[in-house]
């Protein structure tokens, strides 16, 4: 079946870096999104991969691995606003994304 | 700039009621969804749609249907609802599909529907 795993929960402190992984076992591979979601809010799309390696958006990047099936979202400079979920998706071999359950990020003073 | 609009926000009904979601984009978009989330699962796809007057069966299609007659509009139908069908419910759009590279799926703000 498609898996994929995400930590449920993740603590860090204002001001510090935190990375966030994804491991993926898909049928396919079409590209990998992350997507953060505030609580009771809509997903927002952050970033997207389908080549190995780094892409750099301002404070978050995200990385990709295709040999491992494992990708990082990484946030710099955590400010409290982004304590939310976040959310893995794979994009498989018909073209569907299959979603994470999502991390959720708590950032303390 | 509306985006991705759902109504209603909130619904309780009871066991057995029929109801409809709407969804409504004003982005001119291809590709429509509707999903569902719950507690400590990913967001499963219920039914899709890569353009007006088509639909297809997502990962948990049973116990809903859908319809979208218009481009912009993506209605999600409960025939008889069930406790099991307590969720939240989120429609999203995208152009041309997921699948053309980078083309994000963008989301309305959800429907909490609470089926007693």
């Amino acid at each position: 079946g498609q898996n994929i795993d995400q930590p449920t929960e993740m603590t860090a402190t204002e001001g510090a870096i935190v990375q966030i992984n994804c491991t993926y076992q898909t049928s396919g591979f079409n590209g990998l999104f992350w997507y953060q979601q505030h609580a009771g809010e809509a997903p927002t799309f952050l970033s997207y991969n389908v080549l190995d390696g780094l892409e750099e958006k301002g404070r978050f990047s995200s990385f990709l691995s295709r040999s491992k099936g494992y990708s990082y979202l990484l946030l710099k400079e955590l400010q409290m606003k982004d304590s939310a979920s976040y959310l893995c998706a794979v994009l498989d071999s018909n073209y569907q994304l299959i979603w994470g359950a999502g991390t959720k990020l708590i950032i303390k003073p | 700039n509306a985006g991705v609009t759902q109504t209603p926000k909130f619904r309780v009904l009871k066991t057995g009621q029929s109801m409809t979601l709407l969804c409504a984009q004003d982005m001119n978009h291809e590709y429509m969804y509707w999903y569902r989330q719950d507690p400590g699962m990913g967001l499963r796809l219920i039914h899709y749609s890569v353009g007006e007057g088509t639909t297809a069966k997502g990962e948990v299609p049973d116990g809903y249907n859908v319809s979208r007659l218009k481009k912009q509009n993506f209605l999600l139908g409960l025939e008889s609802a069930a406790p099991s069908q307590t969720s939240v419910y989120f429609c999203a759009s995208s152009s041309i599909g997921a699948g053309n590279s980078n083309q994000p799926q963008h989301f309305g703000d959800g429907t909490r529907l609470s089926i007693l």
